[in-house]
C-alpha cells in the first residue's frame, strides 16, 4: 500500500457543482495534513491545513478521519478557476522515527462552463 | 516580501556540465527544501535543511549537493549532469514542521 494515495481523476464537473476528493494514508501515527493546489506548470500552493475538527475556508472544506485514515477536500459551487491538480500532503514518520512529508500524486479537477 | 525566489527559471545543460540552482527566502524560515517533480510523478525530496549550517539527504540525493551558509540561501548544486536529472526543481521553505510550505516558482532543467 502506498503511504499516501489519491484518485488521479480527472474529475470533470460543471460550474457550480460540488466535488469531493479523498486521500488515504497508511501510517496511523501521521501528525499533520495539508491540501495544496498546483496549476499546470506552476508551483504547488498551500490551499489549507487539515485540522482534526475539520475546517472550512469559503467554498472549501477539509476533513480528517483518523479512524479510517483519510482526509477529504470538498469544493462547493465550483468555479472555472478551481481547475487544477489538488495534492494531498501528510506529515508522518519514517522507520527511524524521523518526521517526513509525503506527497500524493494529485487529483486533477477540470471545471467546465 | 518576495517569498521564495528561484533562479534561473529555465536552463538547458549538456551531459557532464555542472550548475547551481539558486534559492533565497526572505521570511526568516529555518526549514528549506529542494524537490524535483517529474511528469506524472509526485514531488521527491532531494535535500533539506533545518537551519543554517545543517543539511540532510532526502529521498533522491544522488547527483546533487547543497549548502546552507545563511538562513536565507539554500543553493542546489548539480555535478556532472545526466539526462535523468531533467526535471522541474522546486525550492520551498517553512517556519516549522507543522506549517505548510511556501514554494518558489521552479526551475525547469533539461539535460541533453
Amino acid at each position: 500500500r502506498k503511504e499516501v494515495e489519491q484518485d488521479p481523476g480527472p474529475f470533470n464537473v460543471p460550474e457550480g457543482a460540488t466535488v469531493a476528493f479523498n486521500c488515504t494514508y497508511s501510517n496511523s501515527a501521521s501528525q499533520s495534513f495539508f491540501w495544496y493546489r498546483q496549476d499546470c506548470r506552476k508551483e504547488p500552493k498551500l490551499l489549507m491545513s487539515v485540522y482534526s475538527s475539520g475546517n472550512e475556508d469559503g467554498r472549501f472544506t477539509a476533513q480528517l478521519n483518523r479512524a479510517s485514515q483519510y482526509i477529504s477536500l470538498l469544493i462547493r459551487d465550483s468555479k472555472l478557476s478551481d481547475s487544477a491538480t489538488y495534492l494531498c500532503v501528510v506529515n508522518t514518520y519514517n522507520a527511524g522515527n524521523n518526521r517526513k512529508l509525503i506527497w500524493g500524486l494529485g487529483t486533477s479537477l477540470a471545471v467546465n462552463p | 516580501n518576495a517569498g521564495v525566489t528561484q533562479t534561473p527559471k529555465f536552463r538547458i545543460l549538456k551531459i557532464g556540465q555542472s550548475m547551481t540552482l539558486q534559492c533565497a527566502q526572505d521570511m526568516n524560515h529555518n526549514y528549506m527544501y529542494w524537490y524535483r517533480q517529474d511528469p506524472g510523478m509526485g514531488l521527491k525530496l532531494i535535500y533539506y535543511s533545518v537551519g543554517a549550517g545543517i543539511t540532510d539527504k532526502g529521498e533522491v540525493p544522488n547527483g546533487y549537493n547543497v549548502s546552507r551558509s545563511t538562513t536565507e540561501d539554500f543553493p542546489l548544486r548539480l555535478e556532472l549532469a545526466a539526462p535523468s536529472q531533467t526535471s522541474v526543481y522546486f525550492c520551498a521553505s517553512r517556519m516549522t514542521e507543522n506549517y505548510g510550505y511556501t514554494f518558489g516558482s521552479g526551475t525547469r532543467l533539461t539535460v541533453v
